[in-house]
């Protein structure tokens, strides 16, 4: 069975720097996108961004270009998000999730547990 | 940025059709997806390519889509299925960017 496993939560305070990760098993990693979804307290779905392990290839929503980082490191089915200077407004939690065919963009079937960041003073 | 639209709240009783649309200006040339999210969980899909149903979900859930407007459609409502409900498509700029509606809160009682 696909599974997208998440890190733990995150409590840190504005400015510091932070990457979570998502580790994949059960499927071949490099053949398949994997992408990042924000939900802020209370709030929606947002699409933040996709990577394909197998390249690197990397696609960014215009209201995440430049905020994020996106990677994945193939030799260890792992995809990160990582912020380098956090804000209050960054506090959400962090979704990532898999197409259901291998080279398709989306949607996403798979998805993670999901990471509870919080950022606060 | 492009953007779809979602009605913030439905309201039926069990039983009756709820109806939830999605409007947005790349629907004509894009498919829409549609998820359901209950309170604490990741979000699941239950319509894929404007109007397919994946495995496993009920046939009360139909999808449809006519020019710039999708809708998803559950005939008979149950109060299972109050949750948040969101559409997805991607824009049609070429680079693939997806995007989520505002999403809508469908409450049956």
């Amino acid at each position: 069975e696909v599974q997208l496993m998440q890190s733990g939560a995150e409590v840190k305070k504005p400015g510091e720097s932070l990457k979570i990760s998502c580790k994949g098993s059960e499927y071949n990693f490099t053949n398949y996108w994997i992408g990042w979804v924000r939900q802020m307290p209370g709030k929606g779905l947002e699409w933040m961004g996709i990577i394909y392990p197998g390249n690197s290839d990397t696609r960014y929503s215009p209201s995440f270009q430049g905020q994020v980082t996106i990677s994945a490191d193939k030799s260890i089915s792992t995809a990160y998000l990582q912020w380098s200077s956090l804000k209050a407004s960054d506090t959400a939690m962090y979704y990532c999730a898999r197409p259901g065919v291998p080279g398709d963009m989306g949607p996403f079937d798979y998805w993670g547990q999901g990471t509870l960041v919080t950022v606060s003073s | 940025s492009y953007e779809l639209t979602q009605p913030p709240s439905v309201s039926v009783s069990p039983g009756q059709t709820a109806r939830i649309t999605c409007s947005g200006d790349a629907l004509p040339k894009k498919y829409a997806y549609w998820y359901q999210q209950k309170s604490g969980q990741a979000p699941v899909l239950v319509i894929y390519e404007d109007s397919k149903r994946p495995s496993g979900i009920p046939e009360r859930f139909s999808g449809s889509s006519s020019g710039t407007m999708a809708t998803l459609t559950i005939s008979g409502a149950q109060v299972e299925d109050e949750a948040d409900y969101y559409c997805y498509s991607t824009d049609s700029s070429g680079i693939h960017r997806g995007v989520f509606g505002g999403g809508t809160k469908l409450t049956v009682l």
